[in-house]
C-alpha cells in the first residue's frame, strides 16, 4: 500500500511570494490533514477534510493560508504572501475513518515539505 | 490549558535499558484516544502505540508500551531494550471524540540512546 505523498520535499523563497504544497493522501482515506511544524514543537492542525468539505480551519490564517480538497482526494496548500514566520515543515496526514469514528483512526503522515522564507 | 504536556524536553538512555517518556493530559470527554508517534531526523511521524480511553488494560507493541493511568490522565510511554535506532523526537498525541476528531500534539521528547 502505497503511503501518504507530499511535493515538493524542500522549498526555499523570500518573504512575500506564494508557494504552494500537493499532497496525495492514502487512497480511499476520508479524512486529511494539513499541519505545520515549527522546528522545536509539535505539529499544529491548520486544517482537516473529510471527503472534500473542511471539517476544521479554526487554526489556519486565512488572510494568506488556503487550502483545497478536489473530488476529495488530493489536496494542495497555499501561503500568499508568505512570512519569515511560516517557515516551518507542513506535515500531510489522512486516516481511513471519518469524524464519526471512534477516538481510534489513525493517521499515517508523508515526509513533510520544509518551507524556509527568506 | 495545554492538551497534551510533555515536560521532558531531552532525555538520555544507556543502550539496552528501558526509558519511560512522560505525557500528560487535559480532557473532559469521556472518549478520547492517545498515540505516541515516533519523529527520526528525517522528518516523518511514525506511529508507534493507540490507547483508547475505554481500554482496560495497557497496550504494548513489541517493545513498547504505555503506561495508561486513567485517574492521573497520564500516558507515559515505555521503551524497553533501547537501540541506538531508537534516537529521535516522541511526540504524544490526543483525539478527542467530541470536537471533530481533532488531534493534539505535544512538544515531544528529544531521546538520545547513548552506546
Amino acid at each position: 500500500e502505497a503511503g501518504v505523498a507530499q511535493s515538493p520535499r524542500y522549498k526555499i523563497i523570500e518573504k512575500r511570494q506564494s508557494v504552494a504544497f500537493w499532497c496525495n493522501p492514502i487512497s480511499g482515506h476520508a479524512t486529511l490533514y494539513w499541519y505545520q511544524q515549527i522546528l522545536g514543537q509539535g505539529p499544529k492542525l491548520l486544517i482537516q477534510f473529510q471527503n472534500n468539505g473542511v471539517v476544521d480551519d479554526s487554526q489556519l490564517p486565512k488572510d494568506r493560508f488556503s487550502a483545497e480538497r478536489l473530488k476529495g482526494v488530493d489536496s494542495t496548500l497555499k501561503i500568499q504572501p508568505a512570512k519569515l514566520e511560516d517557515s516551518a515543515v507542513y506535515l500531510c496526514a489522512s486516516s481511513l475513518f471519518g469524524v464519526k469514528a471512534s477516538s481510534y483512526n489513525e493517521q499515517f503522515f508523508g515526509p513533510g515539505t520544509r518551507l524556509t522564507v527568506l | 490549558a495545554q492538551k497534551i504536556t510533555q515536560t521532558q524536553p531531552g532525555m538520555f538512555v544507556q543502550e539496552k535499558e528501558a526509558v519511560t517518556l512522560d505525557c500528560t493530559y487535559d480532557t473532559s470527554d469521556p472518549s478520547y484516544g492517545l498515540f505516541w508517534y515516533k519523529q527520526p531526523s528525517s522528518g516523518e511521524m511514525i506511529f508507534l502505540i493507540y490507547q483508547g480511553s475505554y481500554d482496560q488494560q495497557n497496550a504494548t507493541e513489541g517493545r513498547y508500551s504505555l503506561n495508561f493511568q486513567k485517574a492521573r490522565k497520564s500516558a507515559n510511554l515505555v521503551i524497553s531494550a533501547s537501540q541506538l535506532g531508537d534516537s529521535a523526537m516522541y511526540f504524544c498525541a490526543m483525539r478527542e471524540s467530541n470536537t471533530g476528531n481533532q488531534f493534539y500534539f505535544g512538544t515531544g521528547t528529544s531521546l538520545t540512546v547513548i552506546p
